[in-house]
């Protein structure tokens, strides 16, 4: 069973359009994020979610939305996409958020290619 | 703010023989976590051993353990008996302790290991 999942693996468009990437969890957990990994495999916090509700919004662009309809999933939505946003896109999660002793497990990744 | 440096953007090693991953952090925290992470090339990122500052013992997991200096800031990867599927990204990891900070990690440059024949 795969603890962290992420649709699609791979996602191809072109500037301007807007996508999304969906992310699940069966390890009961109670927080969730998103974290983004550049062409030079630098990896950066993006938004993290603790029960629902937003307690990491690090500095991107408001293109992009985050959404978590229940703790299971966290889903990234970005607006108007631009060539600077192809990157490799990792949800993970953990069992807390604020300094607990936890691990994060990391989905599979997403990488999105902007055209 | 707290940083993390890897000052080796690549490093090789024989089949079988030892290898040292170094890590340094810059953070004015008393307690927090240190992770090392595996990224192969199949991207996914994997966890490969983790210390909680308030140990003064180094975490050891099979082949691989670390040393963890916290006066020096110091929190190297050692890798013994190397394998080739050890051949990796590997990446040093922070995290705050402290209670009611969220969560996050933050991230080292990587090294790319090679493992050879």
């Amino acid at each position: 069973d795969t603890a962290v999942s992420q649709t699609p693996k791979y996602l191809v468009t072109q500037m301007g359009n807007d996508k999304s990437i969906k992310c699940e969890q069966n390890l009961g957990h109670d927080t969730m994020y998103w974290y983004k990994q550049d062409s030079k495999k630098f990896l950066k916090i993006m938004f993290s979610y603790n029960n629902k509700e937003l307690i990491i919004n690090e500095t991107v662009p408001n293109r992009f939305s985050p959404k978590s309809p229940d703790k299971a999933h966290l889903n990234l939505h970005i607006n108007s996409l631009e060539l600077g946003d192809s990157a490799v896109y990792f949800c993970a999660s953990s069992q807390a958020g604020f300094g607990g002793a936890d691990t994060q497990y990391f989905g599979p990744g997403t990488r999105l290619t902007v055209l | 703010a707290q940083t993390v440096t890897q000052s080796q953007p690549e490093m090789s090693v024989q089949e079988a023989e030892t290898v040292t991953l170094s890590c340094t952090y810059d953070t004015s925290e008393s307690d927090y976590y240190l992770f090392w992470y595996k990224q192969p090339p199949s991207r996914q990122m994997i966890l490969v051993i983790r210390q909680e500052a308030y140990k003064q013992q180094n975490a050891t997991e099979n082949r691989f353990s670390v040393n963890f200096q916290k006066a020096a800031k110091s929190f190297s990867l050692k890798i013994s008996d190397s394998q080739l599927g050890d051949a990796a990204m590997y990446f040093c990891a922070y995290r705050s302790a402290i209670t009611g900070t969220a969560s996050k990690l933050t991230f080292g440059t990587g090294t790319r290991l090679q493992v050879t024949l």
